[in-house]
């Protein structure tokens, strides 16, 4: 079924070290891959996407990765800052049915 | 400059009420979304239009209907209104429906 399993549910990490928030898919023909970002009373913006034809992608602070095979994705946060605290989610387009499903988010919080 | 409204920000209504919410995109796009985030923050599609049509229609209560007048507006009509209908109901939209969605600010559904 179409299903995005996302982890873990709450991250706390000490400002300036790395978070890492993990997703899988079930759908092997997923193709997309966005990753948002939801501050706190604000609406769901994207961060980052990475299609299938790549493994990783960069920008700035902010990575994703991609394993095909294994079907899974995650997102990497160096030097994390205070204003990087909020909820992330991850996606996966499903191709068959038009549609993006949303993991469960995972709520990071970034120590001073 | 706007790129995906919704009105209204707020709604506050008794169980039994019927409301409307309201969506527009000014990016041109062929397709737009409806989604619920639950107090739990899961966000979940509902429905999705392209170019006017119908195209994803998720396990939702009939009690929902959308209507899209044209391809820049997706309206939510929610009849007999009940508590577990309280939520935030974003709108989104896409160039078309394997692309980058773009979310409106979110309306905040407190049903009494």
């Amino acid at each position: 079924g179409e299903n995005v399993e996302q982890h873990p549910s709450t991250l706390s990490v000490q400002e300036g070290d790395s978070a890492v928030i993990k997703c899988t898919y079930s759908d092997s023909a997923s193709n997309y891959f966005p990753w948002y970002k939801q501050e706190l009373g604000k609406r769901p913006q994207l961060i980052i996407d990475i299609r299938s034809n790549v493994g990783e992608k960069k920008d700035q602070r902010i990575a994703v990765t991609l394993n095909k095979t294994a079907k899974h994705f995650s997102l990497h946060i160096t030097e994390t800052q205070p204003e990087d605290s909020a909820v992330y989610f991850c996606a996966a387009l499903y191709s068959s049915a038009s549609k993006i499903i949303f993991g469960s988010g995972t709520r990071l919080s970034i120590r001073p | 400059d706007t790129a995906v409204s919704q009105t209204p920000k707020y709604l506050v209504t008794q169980m039994g009420n019927d409301k409307s919410i309201k969506c527009e995109q000014n990016l041109g796009h062929d397709t737009m979304y409806w989604y619920k985030q639950d107090s739990k923050k899961f966000l979940k599609i509902m429905f999705s239009y392209n170019n006017k049509e119908l195209i994803i229609n998720e396990t939702v209560p009939n009690r929902f209907s959308p209507k899209s007048p044209d391809k820049a507006h997706l309206n939510l009509h929610i009849n007999s209104l009940e508590l577990g209908d309280s939520a935030v109901y974003f709108c989104a939209s896409s160039q078309d429906a394997g692309a980058t969605q773009y979310f409106g600010p979110g309306t905040r559904l407190l049903v009494l």
